[in-house]
C-alpha cells in the first residue's frame, strides 16, 4: 500500500533559525517523484520543492533543501532562515496510480514561525 | 487562465440540498483532479480526468458525488442531498498530461452544510 505519514502535527521556530520537518512514505515502486506542498490560509497548495526518486542527490529551492534516504524511505524538509511567511500547513506527497498519477498526501504538519 | 480558478471560494449549503462546484484549469492541462480536505485533514483523493474522461473514480466517497468535464477544459463536481460530513475544502488541481510533476492547485471552495 502507498502511505506518507507525517509524524509531527505542529512545529514552532524562531525567525532566522532552522527547521526540519520530517516525512516517511511507503511504496512499491522505484521510480517516482516526492514533493513538499505549503498550505497558507489561502488554502491554495504551492509547491516547495520536489525530489527524483533515481536521483541521489537532494533537491535545493533557495532556503528550502530537503534530505531523501530512499532506502529508509524518508523525504524531509529543512528550512533555513524562517521567514514569518513560512507559516503554513507544510504536506509531503507523492504520486501513484499509473497513469492516473495521483498524489497521496501526509495529514500535514503545521509551522508556526514566531517573531 | 494563468492559474487553477475554483468557484464559489465560499458556499453554506442546507443538509439535503444539491451543489456544484466548478473547477476552470490552466489551459492545456489535460489532467484534471478533485480532492478534498476535511478539517484539520490531509488531502483525499476523489476523482481523476484525463481529458474528458474519468479512468479514475474510485476516491468518490458516495453514489452522491459526481463529476464532469466537458471540452476537456471546466470540470464540475456535484454533491446530491449534501450531509454535514460533506462539509470540507474541495480542492482541484491540473497538470500537464504525460507528466507526474507540475500539479497546480486551485484555491479550492469550502462548502459548509448546515
Amino acid at each position: 500500500a502507498q502511505t506518507v505519514t507525517q509524524s509531527q502535527p505542529e512545529m514552532s521556530v524562531q525567525e532566522a533559525e532552522t527547521v526540519t520537518l520530517s516525512c516517511t512514505y511507503d511504496t512499491s515502486e522505484n521510480n517516482y517523484y516526492l514533493f513538499w506542498y505549503k498550505q497558507p490560509p489561502s488554502r491554495q497548495m504551492i509547491l516547495v520543492i520536489r525530489q527524483e526518486a533515481y536521483k541521489q542527490q537532494n533537491a535545493t529551492e533557495n532556503r528550502f533543501s530537503v534530505n531523501f534516504q530512499k532506502a529508509a524511505k524518508s523525504f524531509s524538509l529543512k528550512i533555513s532562515d524562517s521567514q514569518l511567511g513560512d507559516t503554513a500547513m507544510y504536506f509531503c506527497a507523492f504520486p501513484f496510480g499509473g497513469a492516473t498519477n495521483k498524489l497521496i498526501f501526509g495529514t500535514g504538519t503545521l509551522l508556526a514561525v514566531q517573531p | 487562465g494563468a492559474g487553477v480558478s475554483q468557484s464559489p471560494s465560499n458556499k453554506v449549503t442546507e443538509k439535503g440540498k444539491d451543489v456544484e462546484l466548478r473547477c476552470d484549469p490552466i489551459s492545456g492541462h489535460t489532467a484534471l483532479y478533485w480532492y478534498r480536505q476535511s478539517l484539520g485533514q490531509g488531502l483525499e483523493f476523489l476523482i481523476y480526468f484525463q481529458g474528458n474522461s474519468a479512468p479514475d473514480k474510485s476516491g468518490l466517497p458516495s453514489d452522491r458525488f459526481s463529476a464532469e468535464r466537458t471540452g476537456g477544459s471546466v470540470s464540475t463536481l456535484t454533491i446530491q442531498r449534501t450531509q454535514q460530513e460533506d462539509s470540507a475544502v474541495y480542492l482541484c488541481a491540473s497538470r500537464v498530461g504525460g507528466s507526474n510533476y507540475g500539479y497546480t492547485f486551485g484555491s479550492g471552495t469550502r462548502l459548509t452544510v448546515v
